[in-house]
């Protein structure tokens, strides 16, 4: 069994702040690990995702994810978030050979002027 | 490419009548999912097919909900009869198939496409 739970279903920061997104994930096997966005009336796109080889993983726009084992977690982090970063953000999980992802609820990140 | 191209992007019927979604892969992805989003249950997998076979339809809610492949580049999801608790956005993504041709693997990223929201009356 899988499962994902995001911590903070909204998060605001300041333009230029730092983002830290949080996600942590239960599985019984290594896992594989992603993070994906959605903008408004639009469907996801991958930001970046873990497959076993380097724990931190680069992704688009900026963004950055550090898998640790010991904390079973996988958050997602950007140094200075930009107004164009506003949308919901997922990580999801996918374990041995399952071609499924579970889902987490969504964090939804608000950027302020 | 075009990506995953759904239709239609929005849909509003009334309770009872019959709706039907549809899906154009990637062209060469051989693997598809259709997810249900809504608020108070965020993203569920409903159904995918591996290769246009079904594999897994546990997420399928009820019997009112159906889903084919014909043919690797059509996919339907069909409600009859719909209800008020079906309006949602329905995605379809599709992913390419993993290392060896066919081995499925849950490294893969799958591609969305930009949903369909279904209003039932």
């Amino acid at each position: 069994a899988q499962s994902v739970t995001q911590l903070g279903s909204h998060v605001s920061v300041s333009e230029g702040a730092l983002v830290l997104l949080r996600c942590n994930y239960s599985s019984s096997v290594p896992p594989y690990l992603f993070w994906y966005v959605q903008y408004p009336n639009q469907g996801l796109q991958l930001l970046l995702k873990y497959t076993s080889a380097a724990t931190l993983v680069k992704g688009i726009n900026g963004f950055e994810a550090e898998f640790k084992k010991s904390e079973t977690s996988f958050h997602l982090t950007k140094p200075s978030a930009h107004m164009s970063d506003a949308a919901e953000y997922f990580c999801a999980v996918s374990s041995g050979s399952a071609r499924q992802l579970t889902f987490g609820s969504g964090t939804q990140l608000t950027v302020l002027p | 490419d075009a990506g995953v191209i759904q239709s239609p992007r929005h849909e509003v019927t009334e309770m009872g009548q019959e709706v039907t979604l549809r899906c154009k892969p990637i062209s060469g992805h051989n693997s598809l999912f259709w997810y249900r989003q809504t608020m108070m249950r965020g993203l569920e997998l409903l159904i995918y097919f591996n290769n246009n076979v079904p594999i897994d339809d546990s997420g399928m809610p009820e019997d009112r909900f159906s889903a084919k492949m014909p043919n690797a580049s059509f996919s339907t999801l069909k409600i009859q009869p719909s209800e008020p608790r079906d309006s949602a956005v329905y995605f379809c993504a599709s992913s390419s198939p993993g290392r060896g041709g066919n081995l499925v693997s849950g490294a893969n990223v799958l591609t969305f496409g930009a949903g369909s929201r279904l209003t039932v009356l």
